[in-house]
């Protein structure tokens, strides 16, 4: 089983829509929980962080966190072709540690 | 300003030889990381400096050799380079109370 699993995609939403990305972990003791998004040939750059289960919201990005079910997903809301690109999940165990990342789902927002 | 920098951005050299890659942050932050990501995406780490001390050294073959000579430079020496060794390495720093990490550039390395 891989640590940080991510269905590799390609995930294609029309443009407007909610793209729903999702990511399971498998270490119980995970603290820290963070999305990038990384174009191609490019670095991965953070959306967002989530620490505590619930959801939190910045801008038209939601991360859901739900501990108990070791998993944490994040939505895109009104979806715009700018928004294609790899979605990276990367899951830590407390600050200053090695992040683990998943291998990413691709996101295709068509027009 | 770039926050996180590397040099060089492509590196393209024949098996055998040896090649460094160098990392510069400056956002004051007290950890760096080097990553390796291959030709499927998939970004794995391999090594991490806390105020110049290793404190993640990852199952890496020890023809890779990081060094940081201070807080804000981490750099990374490859012996004897390998076709397998051929992928893009990114430098990473982090800070502040959640400890994000932002990468560099990323360093495009081909073994031919």
């Amino acid at each position: 089983q891989k640590e940080v699993e991510q269905n590799s995609g390609p995930l294609s939403v029309p443009e407007g829509a909610i793209a729903s990305l999702n990511c399971t972990y498998s270490d119980r003791g995970s603290q820290s929980f963070f999305w990038y998004r990384q174009y191609s040939g490019k670095s991965p750059e953070l959306i967002m962080f989530i620490y505590s289960n619930g959801d939190k919201e910045d801008g038209r990005f939601t991360a859901q966190l739900n501990k108990a079910s070791q998993y944490v997903s994040l939505l895109i809301r009104d979806s715009q072709p700018s928004d294609s690109a790899t979605y990276l999940c990367a899951v830590g165990r407390g600050t200053a540690s090695k992040l683990t990342f998943g291998t990413g789902t691709r996101l295709q927002v068509t027009l | 300003d770039t926050a996180v920098s590397q040099t060089p951005k492509y590196l393209v050299t024949q098996m055998g030889n040896d090649k460094s890659i160098k990392c510069e942050q400056n956002l004051g932050h007290d950890t760096m990381y080097w990553y390796k990501q291959d030709s499927k995406k998939f970004l794995k780490i391999m090594f991490s400096y806390n105020n110049k001390e290793l404190i993640i050294n990852e199952t890496v073959p020890n023809r890779f050799s990081p060094k940081s000579p201070d807080k804000a430079h981490l750099n990374l020496h490859i012996n004897s380079l390998e076709l397998g060794d051929s992928a893009v390495y990114f430098c990473a720093s982090s800070g502040g109370p959640q400890e994000t990490q932002y990468f560099g550039p990323g360093t495009r390395l081909l073994v031919l």
